[in-house]
């Protein structure tokens, strides 16, 4: 079946420590989102890719960092500048960027300090 | 400031109560509204996507609506099972592709 993979479930930060959460997708779409979720507020953009090796930054990137190597791949990297990490991490899947298609979701990475 | 408002902000249901949440919007140049559902835990799944005023999508129990202001999910005779958060955005012009959504509806249907 097609869909959005994202790894771990769950992941644990240290003091100083860079994590990097997992973004994979098989169904061939062009443009890859990362999002984060906290409670009482809505999805909040962090990064996004129209395409293979280009990627913008959205409206919270900063203590962020993506890679876009492969079509299939977006991973997002949550550096120690990022002082309030915990969080719920969604990443999306869109057939293009232009397009006015939905976008699709993984089932997230839920991060937090330990 | 472009904003999207959800309401209410919780709801519950006994099963069958019909109800509706509301989706409003101040962005200009709307080219598309989406609805989403999302369990505890997982990520948001697609239900909608509305294009114009005077639309209207359904899937099942929901039928989704739309205006030039607002959206409503209707929600006919629920069971326990469409218990859930459900969310919209909104696509407007001179975002691209970027979505704004709103903080969700958490409704819970109750035998």
């Amino acid at each position: 079946d097609g869909g959005i993979t994202q790894s771990p479930k769950y992941l644990f930060r240290k003091e100083g420590q860079n994590v990097t959460l997992s973004c994979e997708q098989n169904l061939n779409h062009d443009a890859m989102y990362w999002y984060r979720q906290d409670p009482g507020q809505g999805l909040r953009l962090i990064y996004y890719s129209q395409i293979v090796n280009d990627f913008q930054k959205g409206d919270i990137a900063e203590g962020y960092s993506v890679s876009r190597e492969k079509k299939e791949s977006f991973p997002l990297t949550v550096t120690s500048a990022q002082k309030n990490p915990t969080a719920f991490y969604l990443c999306a899947s869109s057939i293009g960027f232009s397009s006015n298609q939905p976008q699709h979701f993984g089932d997230g990475t839920r991060l937090s300090i330990l | 400031e472009d904003q999207v408002t959800q309401s209410p902000e919780a709801l519950r249901l006994q099963e069958g109560e019909s109800s509706s949440l509301n989706c409003s919007y101040t962005v200009s140049g709307l080219r598309g509204l989406f609805w989403y559902r999302q369990d505890p835990g997982k990520g948001p799944e697609f239900l909608f996507t509305l294009y114009s005023a005077g639309e209207e999508k359904e899937k099942e129990r929901l039928k989704a609506t739309l205006t030039k202001k607002e959206s409503f999910l209707h929600i006919t005779a629920p069971k326990p099972e469409d218990s859930a958060t459900y969310l919209c955005a909104v696509h407007y012009t001179g975002t691209a592709s970027k979505l704004t959504f709103g903080t969700g509806t958490r409704l819970q249907v109750t035998l």
